[in-house]
């Protein structure tokens, strides 16, 4: 059963665009979440978290959603940049620093 | 400040061979530490994690084991791998209150 879910596997967008990543979760004690990136042969780094206790964390050109009532989240990218071709994972937690379930990540394709 | 090495980059093995995976990470002190798999076109797969010394939890079984000699010390070993072992292999820490941090990465095709 998987708990966090990214149902599109991969997203083009053009240059300049705003890129919409989307994440589902089922499980309702998830209160904290975070999106990582990752580039081919290297670890994941870390973009960008929040809380449940917030409904929107802006960070740069980066700004991630949450709607609890829906368990959905988003991360948007304004404007996108070729070097923002990667693939992206969303990942949850039931506390900020236990384990985190992550999905299955979107490679997103931004063209020049 | 933390950081996480992880090596060998890249790994070439033949089916049946031995395997032996090391994670050290400097700067933090009795951190989670965690093995992942992402398989080809695949996302990332917990294989297992430790919250301490000698304490190892598995998620899936599997051809692999992994250890932990000491506190910043992950190794991830299998005595005969298997073609199905090949796969970009991730090392992770966490500490209480802060998200993971991966290592670089291993990509080890089992040929």
């Amino acid at each position: 059963d998987q708990q966090v879910k990214q149902n599109s596997p991969s997203l083009s967008v053009q240059e300049g665009r705003i890129s919409i990543l989307n994440c589902d979760y089922t499980n309702s004690m998830f209160d904290y979440f975070l999106w990582y990136k990752k580039y081919p042969a290297e670890g994941p780094t870390f973009l960008i978290s929040i809380s449940s206790i917030k409904d929107k964390n802006e960070d740069g050109r980066f700004t991630v959603f949450l709607n609890k009532s829906a368990k959905h989240l988003s991360l948007h990218i304004v404007p996108s940049q070729p070097g923002d071709s990667a693939v992206y994972f969303c990942a949850a937690a039931n506390n900020a620093g236990n384990m985190l379930t992550f999905g299955g990540g979107t490679r997103l394709m931004v063209k020049p | 400040s933390q950081t996480i090495h992880q090596w060998p980059a890249t790994l070439v093995q033949p089916v049946g061979s031995p395997l032996s995976l090391e994670c050290t990470v400097e700067g933090t002190s009795n951190p989670n530490l965690y093995w992942y798999r992402q398989a080809a076109g695949r996302g990332l797969q917990l294989l297992f994690y430790s919250v301490g010394i000698g304490q190892i939890s598995s998620e899936v079984p599997q051809n692999l084991s992994a250890s932990r000699p000491q506190d910043r010390q992950f190794i991830l070993s299998s005595k005969k791998l298997l073609l199905s072992d090949s796969g970009f292999y991730l090392c992770a820490w966490s500490v209480q209150g802060v998200g993971y941090t991966f290592g670089s990465g291993t990509r080890l095709t089992v040929v």
